[in-house]
């Protein structure tokens, strides 16, 4: 079966540093990856997602992610945090059917 | 285009209440989906409608919950009776026909005493 594992439940970053979030997937074939954003009191948005082609996505917000079938990675990443950037992120991965299947989220600090 | 909304933002029940929860999913959304959020169980999959047939009642949760999707903009789910270990946040998604991206409704907080 399908699963998403964040191996980090937290991730502390000064603001204008780099960031990277990382989510390892488990998928028969061929996946389809997703990353969402949750800010407190509000619910999920999407971020970016990958469909089968360049590895590279570019999201909002000037996030990206790249996927990687070898190490079986949807890492996601941003070249310079901002103060509002603070909030839970999920990776997700495509299961049976239309359903997702979501990770436990890694929650972003940013020091000021 | 309306994003998903879910009302009432905020609910407050007794235990052994019947409550229910309003989403209206994007329009023209061909797949419905809801949701529980908690920190310890993180997201749960309660139901699933495409094209407003049932696909999925979610296993554990069928005795005292219940969705329903009686037209293509507007999605019910009941709690019945509500105990105080359903405190969470339900949250609703909906997505286009053919892709597999869910777009969440903001999502409603219960709390039952």
């Amino acid at each position: 079966a399908q699963s998403v594992t964040q191996p980090d439940a937290r991730v502390t970053v000064s603001e204008g540093a780099s960031l990277q979030l990382r989510c390892k997937y488990s998928y028969f074939g061929t996946p389809y990856l997703f990353w969402y954003v949750q800010y407190p009191r509000q619910g999920l948005q999407l971020l970016l997602k990958y469909y089968p082609g360049d590895p590279v996505v570019q999201g909002v917000n000037g996030f990206e992610a790249e996927f990687s079938k070898s190490n079986s990675s949807f890492h996601l990443r941003k070249a310079s945090v901002h103060w509002s950037d603070w909030a839970v992120y999920f990776c997700a991965v495509k299961g049976v059917g239309y359903k997702l299947t979501f990770g436990t989220g890694t929650s972003l600090l940013v020091d000021p | 285009d309306a994003g998903v909304t879910q009302t009432p933002r905020h609910e407050v029940a007794e235990k052994g209440q019947t409550i229910i929860l309003k989403c209206e999913p994007v329009s023209g959304h061909n797949d419905l989906f809801w949701y529980r959020q908690t920190k310890i169980q993180g997201l749960e999959l309660l139901s699933y409608f495409r094209s407003k047939s049932l696909m999925e009642d979610g296993g554990a949760f069928k005795d005292r919950f219940k969705a329903e999707m009686l037209n293509s903009s507007f999605s019910t789910l009941k709690i019945q009776p509500t105990e105080p270990k359903d405190s969470a946040v339900y949250l609703c998604a909906s997505s286009p026909a053919d892709f597999y991206e869910q777009y969440f409704g903001p999502g409603t907080r219960l709390t039952v005493l």
